[in-house]
């Protein structure tokens, strides 16, 4: 059964720095990973997705690094501002085929002006 | 291209009572999923439907039902309402292409029970 670890729970930097969220998974027979973003009460947001053979995935200034072998995940979020700060999940569909995601329990970010 | 619509945004219910709430998918997806979030528990998996069948069922009880339509907009039912049931009610449509699956989210329903 796979599941997946987002640590810490919370996060607060001052405004400006680089900064590196985390997420791992136990089960590195995986198809993609998908990074979001949550404000509060609202929807979740796709950020990047990575594919099983993709190693790294850009968009502006976040970036998403994929290890199956060490079933890890980053996102590397440069020169972080205080539009930043949600809630930033990671999740894993069943199969390249299939929907069923499992999530993290989510990284609260706070970026301080 | 629109994106994941979920109605209502906001509901009050009354223990006991049922409710529906609705997700109409982005333009071209047939799987439609639904997860539940509370402060303590996270993110959920409540079921998915494909091509208007349960394809996966996550381990909630009976009282949590749902339906696809032909045009694959989705509904999901809770009945006898319990006050643990106050949530955030998420859908998220799905495309699988090329050997992976990209979901997308709409903006939630909150569901509280009084």
């Amino acid at each position: 059964k796979q599941e997946v670890t987002q640590i810490p729970a919370a996060l607060s930097v001052p405004e400006g720095e680089n900064l590196v969220l985390n997420c791992s998974f136990t089960d590195s027979a995986i198809y993609n990973l998908q990074w979001f973003r949550q404000d509060p009460g609202k929807g979740l947001t796709s950020l990047l997705l990575i594919q099983s053979s993709q190693r790294e995935q850009t968009s502006g200034r976040l970036n998403a690094s994929l290890d199956k072998s060490s079933g890890r995940s980053t996102l590397y979020i440069a020169a972080s501002q205080p539009g930043d700060s949600a809630t930033y999940l990671c999740a894993v569909p069943l199969t390249g085929a299939n929907s069923k995601l499992t999530f993290g329990k989510g990284i609260t970010l706070s970026v301080r002006p | 291209k629109a994106g994941v619509t979920q109605t209502p945004r906001y509901l009050i219910k009354t223990r006991g009572q049922q409710v529906t709430l609705s997700c109409s998918p982005i333009s071209g997806h047939r799987s439609v999923s639904w997860y539940q979030q509370t402060p303590g528990q996270g993110l959920q998996f409540l079921f998915e439907y494909f091509s208007e069948t349960q394809r996966n069922k996550g381990n909630f009880p009976g009282r949590f039902s749902g339906r696809q339509f032909s045009n694959s907009r989705s509904e999901m039912n809770v009945s006898t309402l319990e006050l643990g049931d106050s949530a955030l009610y998420l859908c998220a449509s799905s495309i699988s292409t090329g050997g992976y699956t990209e979901a997308f989210f709409g903006q939630g329903t909150r569901l509280t029970v009084v």
